[in-house]
This record gives C-alpha cells, structure tokens and sequence, in this order.
C-alpha cells in the first residue's frame, strides 16, 4: 500500500491560518470517512487531533484545528496560529485491504 | 488514568527476531484494537499491524510474512514478534490504543488511535 501524499513542509506566522492537505485515491480517503491526523513534537509520539475526518477528540485540542474531506483528498485547518503548533502533523485513513496507511508527514513551521 | 508503555531489547542482530511487549494499564483489554506503529529515525509513521482482544489480526501488507501480534489479557499485554530483521526496520517503535465504535450488537475498528505509548527505539545491527 502507498503513502497518502502530504506536502514536506508548510509555515505560517502567528495568528494566520494554514491548511494541510492529504490526498489519496478512492481505496482510501475517498471511499471512507475513517481520517485521522495527529500532532507529533519532536522527541514524542504522536497525539490524536481528528478522527472520522472532522471530530476532535474531547478535552485535548481547542477548536483552532478543524478538519474536512473533498473527494480523495483531506484537509487539517489550522487557525489562528501559535508557536507550540510547529510541530509534524500525519494524516491516516483506512484502506479497502482493511488496513491502515499513513501520510508522509508535514511539517508546520510558525515564523 | 490509562497508559501504555512499551518493552523490550533496544538492540536486535541481523536476521533476528525483534521482540517488544506493550503492557496496558488503568483499564482494560476489551473491544479495544491494539495496534504497533513504527518510524524509522528522521522519517513517517507506518502502521504495523492490530490485534483485536478477540485474537483477531490484521497486518500490514509489506510486512505480514514477518509480523506476528499476540494478546495476553490476564496480563493486559499484547506483544510484537518480527522475525528476519534488517537495518531497515530499525525504527521507534510505538503500541497504540485502537478506538471502536458499538452497532448492530457488534464491536467495529474506527481505525484511529487516541492513546499511543511513549515509544521504544529498536536498532538493528550487529
């Protein structure tokens, strides 16, 4: 199974908005609505941001992270950025081989 | 408050089995997906493979010949067997709590993970 494709990097400057986009194909992304993205800083695992394309997890992120779907492609919104946002992000989504793949991983710089 | 917390030799020799436990604690196995995930140093996440409290499995295709993922839930552990390892899976590799969702009297995977352990690094070399 391939990669979902994510861009390398992205940067933003406080307060602005960015957008991380995760594109797969129709065994993935776009025929299930089963995609997650996580927040990794260096040196510690990964923390769950989204599941099931658009839900935050209760208690943990503050609705500055949003997330969407369009066709084989999903989208992780942040706004109004803050330094502790720099940081790796990955999406995951089920595949029709009923198993998971992850994206190659962004990562978000905030000049 | 539920942990997980991975074990096991941080050095493996060439065509070796690699060998990790995850023990979970504050809570229990069940309808659970417990799932390995790994990074190579510098690089993404790759899933590895699950285990359903069950004993039902699924694997990642580019490593199923290799990978066995079993369940001891009187010692709430589930450990990962990978058998004929090179310098390429050298990896930190992390146990991951798999949610579910409840329908139709059955336990589904909702393919995500909401509690991942603090990662062990496994080097592969002589």
């Amino acid at each position: 199974q391939s990669a979902l494709t994510q861009p390398a990097s992205v940067s933003g400057s406080p307060g602005q908005s960015i957008t991380i986009s995760c594109t797969g194909t129709s065994s993935d992304i776009g025929g299930y609505n089963y995609v997650s993205w996580y927040q990794q800083h260096p040196g510690k695992a990964p923390k769950l941001l989204i599941y099931d394309v658009s839900n935050r997890p209760s208690g943990f992120f503050s609705n500055r992270f949003s997330g969407s779907k369009s066709g084989n492609t999903a989208s992780l919104t942040i706004s109004g950025l803050q330094p502790d946002d720099e940081a790796d992000y990955y999406c995951g989504s089920y595949t029709s081989s009923t198993t998971l793949v992850f994206g190659g991983g962004t990562k978000l710089t905030v000049l | 408050q539920v942990q997980l917390q991975e074990s096991g030799p941080g050095l493996v020799k060439p065509s070796e089995t690699l060998s990790l436990t995850c023990t979970v604690s504050g809570d229990s196995i069940s309808n659970y997906y417990w799932s390995w995930i790994r990074q190579p140093p510098g690089k993404g996440l790759e899933w590895v493979g699950y285990i359903y409290y069950s004993g039902s499995t699924s694997y990642n295709p580019s490593l199923k010949s290799r990978v066995t993922i079993s369940l001891d839930t009187s010692k709430t552990q589930f450990s990962l067997k990978l058998s004929s390892v090179t310098a390429a899976d050298t990896a930190v590799y992390y146990c991951a709590r798999g949610s579910y969702y409840y329908g139709s009297g059955t336990y589904y995977n909702n393919w995500y993970f909401d509690l991942w352990g603090r990662g062990t690094l496994v080097t592969v070399s002589s």
